[in-house]
């Protein structure tokens, strides 16, 4: 029973460039989360997602960064003219949705923009 | 979703049983309290949840007081492996989303 996978698991970039992170959930479960962890801090929520919906943003910068879960495939992280500032762990995590909705995290995408 | 306390710290010695405290005194009925842990720069683990009873799986135990302000996550037989940083956190389930707010947590040090 596979858990959740994430890829690439690090991932380089340099300023200006895309980085694009993917998150495949664990079966069985629609629902998808996207938490940021910058050095040597805690993990903040970003994104919640369910198929084809994102249902909460409030954490997500409002410029350069998106998300997507589609009908078909991984749910996509995209940050576009990455900056030294989004260094970072990235980390997703999925849940079936339902009481008590428990969630299960992947090994994350480490991020590092030169 | 409740505020939690934790220390920042503890040590145990290896073999010995790990009592992690944690204080959601704000906890209203319907939130469960959570615990993962972090280690090193992993993804967070799940580790066990409890509404108002105790809980045991293979990994741990959950205490729950009975006037569920606080709990308290006991590692039977703590190893090395299990040095890591401990999240207590409370939510309630909401359809419209469940997010996980982690604050500093316990950072436990396992010890030969």
């Amino acid at each position: 029973n596979a858990g959740v996978m994430q890829n690439p698991r690090h991932l380089v970039r340099r300023r200006g460039q895309e980085a694009r992170l993917r998150c495949s959930p664990m079966k069985g479960h629609s629902h998808v989360y996207w938490y940021r962890q910058l050095p040597e801090e805690g993990l903040k929520f970003m994104v919640y997602l369910q198929k084809e919906n994102i249902i909460d943003e409030s954490g997500m910068p409002k410029e350069r960064f998106s998300a997507e879960f589609p009908k078909e495939g991984p749910s996509i992280l995209r940050i576009q003219q990455v900056v030294r500032g989004d260094s970072a762990a990235y980390f997703c995590a999925s849940s079936p949705g339902r009481a008590p909705d428990t969630q299960y995290f992947g090994p994350g995408t480490r991020l590092t923009v030169l | 979703d409740a505020k939690t306390t934790q220390p920042p710290s503890m040590d145990c010695a290896e073999g010995r049983a790990a009592n992690l405290p944690c204080n959601h005194s704000t906890i209203s009925g319907n939130e469960y309290v959570y615990w993962y842990r972090q280690i090193h720069s992993q993804g967070p683990q799940y580790i066990i949840h409890g509404l108002k009873n105790n809980e045991t799986n293979e990994m741990a135990s959950l205490i729950i007081t009975e006037d569920r302000k606080s709990s308290t996550l006991i590692l039977p037989h703590a190893t090395l492996r299990d040095t890591a940083v401990y999240y207590c956190i409370v939510r309630v389930f909401n359809n419209a989303g469940n997010m996980l707010t982690f604050g500093g947590g316990t950072r436990l040090m396992v010890k030969p």
